[in-house]
């Protein structure tokens, strides 16, 4: 079972319109959380990160939350655009130290923004 | 200043062809990292570096090999490519592989793979 598990898989949604993304995660506790977003045909870029101890964290129209308790981070995009169309990565960093070769990736969710 | 830059962008190899994949970084960064992604799975580690000189084996490392002769460059080669290694290969540096914000890693744009 993937340790980190996303959903949807897909999303399709109008411009203009708010919407949640789910991220799922068995690794517990752990160092940070992050939320990546990848363009088609790009690298993955960083969104937000929260530490184990954190609630919430907001880039612009961007809010990730995460409920320890629950082993659950939502990333909230409002009033999304065209240019939010991209894949939305989150991505776990267990507590046992070592380089970042011991990242855990979720398989995404893909996100297209419609006119 | 460039980031992460990847060469080649795409390349069709023919199965047993072998070929390098070029990572250069002008952040100074100590750590490097190749990946793969593949349609429907998470990205996954090949191998990493955590300074010059030092290389580490990550999730899938078989049919890979890399070298860190100089900081700014981690080069990935595939000594006899096989149809399993078609995939999208991306290189990431970071300034520290510690528990801080500085862990975050900086993506290159990718290098397309096709072996036929």
């Amino acid at each position: 079972k993937n340790q980190v598990e996303q959903s949807p898989q897909s999303l399709i949604i109008l411009e203009g319109k708010n919407c949640t993304l789910q991220c799922n995660y068995t690794v517990s506790p752990f160092s940070n959380l992050r939320w990546y977003k990848q363009d088609t045909g790009r690298g993955p870029v960083s969104l937000t990160i929260m530490t184990f101890s954190e609630n919430t964290k907001s880039n612009g129209r961007y809010t990730a939350t995460l409920d320890a308790d629950t082993k659950q981070s939502s990333l909230h995009i409002t009033a999304s655009q065209l240019s939010d169309s991209a894949s939305y990565i989150c991505v776990v960093r267990p507590p046992y130290g070592g380089s970042q070769g011991n990242l855990i990736f979720g398989k995404g969710t893909k996100l297209s923004v419609k006119p | 200043n460039a980031g992460v830059t990847q060469t080649p962008k795409f390349r069709v190899l023919k199965t047993g062809q072998s070929m390098t994949l070029l990572c250069a970084q002008d952040m100074n960064h100590e750590y490097m990292y190749w990946y793969r992604q593949d349609p429907g799975m998470g990205l996954r580690l090949i191998h990493y570096s955590v300074g010059e000189g030092t290389t580490a084996k990550g999730e899938v490392p078989d049919g890979y090999n890399v070298s860190r002769l100089k900081k700014q460059n981690f080069l990935l080669g595939l000594e006899s490519a096989a149809p399993s290694q078609t995939s999208v290969y991306f290189c990431a540096s970071s300034y520290s592989g510690g528990e801080t914000l500085n862990t975050e890693a900086f993506f290159g744009q990718g290098t397309r793979l096709t072996v036929v």
